[in-house]
């Protein structure tokens, strides 16, 4: 059973690029966050997403960010015009909704670096 | 709003004693809590986890404790090993309603041999 797959693993993209991060969650998890962390910084809430539905964005910056997790396919958040502000580990976790007590499982992020 | 806070940024702890992680909390609803550690360039991997309707749980040299009246948890774990030099991150759900899953800011815990 895989775990939560995150690609890529390193990005670097020019001032005004778009950065794209994808993230499968677990086999049989339809539920997922997505997490930004700063350098020297704790995990900043970002999203909150079932399948074909957000659920709470109240994380996400107002412009430039959005986030989608299609029926199929991976989960994606996408950075338009990224700045140098940007660039920061970003981490999604996925859980299994349906059972009671269980942890989120992280993927090994994805190193934004904006240049 | 920081709903998960944990004030201290960094514990320093000789090998073979206990280190003490705290963390406390703001929202009352929050009814699961976990912990999870995390290493330089890896995601964070779940340590252990407490229901409220618990105050303790334990699992080899880690134990968690709930105060709910307080709205603190903390992490002990005993002995201390080098191995465990690591940034420890507090988090908080609700299980009912949004599911929302929130971190404190981390505290790393260096164990000096």
């Amino acid at each position: 059973n895989a775990g939560v797959m995150q690609n890529p693993r390193h990005l670097v993209r020019r001032r005004g690029q778009e950065a794209r991060l994808r993230c499968s969650p677990m086999k049989g998890h339809s539920h997922v966050y997505w997490y930004r962390q700063l350098p020297e910084e704790g995990l900043k809430f970002m999203v909150y997403l079932q399948k074909e539905n957000i659920i709470d964005e109240s994380g996400m910056p107002k412009e430039r960010f959005s986030a989608e997790f299609p029926k199929e396919g991976p989960s994606i958040l996408r950075i338009q015009q990224v700045v140098r502000g940007d660039s920061a580990a970003y981490f999604c976790a996925s859980f299994d909704f349906g059972r009671l007590n269980t942890e989120a499982f992280f993927g090994q992020g994805t190193r934004l670096t904006v240049v | 709003d920081q709903q998960v806070k944990q004030n201290s940024p960094s514990l320093s702890v000789q090998e073979g004693r206990i280190s003490i992680l705290n963390c406390d909390y703001t929202n009352s609803m929050f009814d699961y809590f976990l912990w999870y550690k995390k290493y330089p360039a890896e995601g964070p991997t779940f340590l252990i986890s407490i229901s409220s309707i618990k105050d303790k749980n334990e699992d080899g040299r880690f134990t968690v404790f709930l105060n709910k009246s307080a709205k603190h948890l903390s992490l002990h774990i005993v002995p201390s090993q080098p191995g465990d030099s690591a940034v420890y991150f507090c988090a908080a759900r609700t299980q009912t309603g949004a599911n929302n899953l929130f971190f404190g800011t981390g505290t790393r815990l260096t164990v000096i041999p």
